[in-house]
């Protein structure tokens, strides 16, 4: 079973900085298989990112995700006060079919 | 549009049979290009796929659940369900019935929260 790890566990910054968040995988796996997801409380998940690089219908162009092999990223670009919220990376493979980071909380400094 | 809706008990006792059903508006499950199933989510903690199945009637488990899971689908209502038999206190969850294309999970239903607790 490929493992996912996030980090940081959580992201401190203001409205209008950066994010960078990382999603880490056990081994190395193709970039059609990797997606991000945001969170915000009493919600469910948001698909944001699928193909590694791939916005879903709707999502703002501030967000972007890259990476390859064992390593991917999510960014951010300016922070806006609705995107304060947890982000999971996930990945798609033989059984068990998804498996999931244990996310990044992105919240107001 | 597609919606999802889960219904079910909110507290289930230590032992006993978790189940939960999946009401799928705006689409058929019997769609050939999707797979509907269940995640669940502790509080505060991350997502952990459970199971799903194909309009064929193929059906896919978490290995780690698999001995206690049984997903089915009823076509004739637009529903699908879940049982976990033998519940513990680790299986308190906010469970979440789930649409996925290709290889993401494009449609999530709102989440019920299931408590395991005599």
């Amino acid at each position: 079973e490929i493992v996912l790890t996030q980090s940081p566990g959580t992201l401190s910054l203001s409205p209008g900085e950066r994010a960078t968040l990382s999603c880490r995988t056990s081994q190395s796996v193709g970039s059609s298989y990797l997606a991000w997801y945001q969170q915000k409380p009493g919600q469910a998940p948001r698909l944001l990112i699928y193909g590694a690089s791939s916005r879903a219908t709707g999502i703002p162009d501030r967000f972007s995700g890259s990476g390859s092999g064992t390593d991917f990223t999510l960014t951010i670009s300016r922070l806006e006060p609705e995107d304060f919220a947890v982000y999971f990376c996930q990945h798609f493979d033989h059984l068990p079919l998804l498996t999931f980071g244990g996310g990044t909380k992105v919240e107001i400094k | 549009q597609v919606q999802l809706q889960e219904s079910g008990p909110g507290l289930v006792k230590p032992s006993e049979t978790l189940s939960l059903t999946c009401t799928v508006s705006g689409g058929s499950i019997s769609s050939s290009y999707y797979y509907w199933g269940w995640i669940r989510q502790p509080p505060g903690k991350g997502l952990e796929w459970i199971g799903s199945f194909y309009y064929s009637g193929i059906m896919y488990y978490n290995p780690s659940l698999k001995s206690r899971v049984t997903i089915y689908a009823d076509t004739s209502k637009n529903q699908f369900s879940l049982r976990l038999n033998s519940v513990t206190a680790a299986d308190t969850a906010v469970y979440y019935c789930a649409r996925r294309h290709g290889t993401t999970v494009v449609t999530w239903g709102q989440g019920i929260l299931v408590t395991v607790s005599s």
